[in-house]
């Protein structure tokens, strides 16, 4: 069965270093997502990809946030600097479209710790 | 935008007892709204999901209702199992194209 491959799977740096994750969505999916899950609360929208363009971004904070998907296919999620706040689960999502109805397949996440 | 407010946050219940987890949305052009199931250290994965057009969706012991002029909808899980034990969350999906928003979950724990 398919999934969603993310990495790394946990991440310890120190506040002002630069952290980057990686996903590789499901293939044939159009849409991709990352998500911030801080330690129990639901997951929050950072961006929202339709093939290699951005759809939504409005909750990335983008004076230290950035993310790509240049092909079409993998993306990239980079922190630079990071904060003791930005410690959360980063999980990564994939869908065929963005259309309603689609289902989210998630990644495992990527579990960053910010001492 | 849309917001997803669920309840409760935690609850625990006798193997065999029901259990009701309830979300409220915002935007009335909300259209599929899905609930989503996350063990300890595991990635979310989908349960069951209702669109606008239906009221009420079975699983064999886990349904879902949704009352549109109210902006509610619920995650019913009867005849429970400890493997039932997760976090629950519900998701709605605004304007076509928009992402789902979650709510902040519910803790089920099942006590044998």
């Amino acid at each position: 069965e398919a999934e969603v491959a993310q990495s790394p799977r946990y991440k310890i740096t120190e506040k002002s270093q630069a952290v980057a994750f990686w996903c590789d969505p499901i293939s044939g999916h159009a849409t991709l997502y990352w998500y911030r899950q801080i330690l129990g609360q639901g997951p929050e929208l950072l961006v929202q990809f339709q093939d290699e363009s951005v759809v939504d971004d409005s909750q990335l904070p983008k004076d230290r946030f950035s993310a790509e998907r240049l092909k079409g296919v993998d993306s990239t999620l980079k922190i630079q600097p990071a904060e003791l706040g930005d410690s959360a689960m980063y999980l990564c999502a994939s869908s065929l479209s963005r259309d309603r109805g689609r289902e989210l397949f998630f990644g495992e996440g990527s579990r960053l710790t910010v001492l | 935008g849309e917001n997803v407010e669920q309840h409760p946050s935690t609850l625990s219940v006798q193997e065999g007892d029901s259990a009701v987890i309830k979300c409220t949305y915002s935007d009335s052009a909300s259209n599929y709204f899905p609930w989503y199931k996350q063990e300890l250290g595991k990635r979310p994965q989908l349960i069951i999901d209702i669109r606008s057009n239906v009221g009420e969706k079975k699983d064999q012991r886990i349904a879902v209702t949704l009352n549109k002029t109210a902006k509610h909808f619920s995650l019913h899980i009867t005849e429970t199992q400890p493997e039932d034990s997760a976090v629950y969350f519900c998701a709605a999906k605004g304007q076509a194209g928009t992402a789902l928003i979650f709510g902040k979950g519910t803790t089920l724990s099942v006590s044998s």
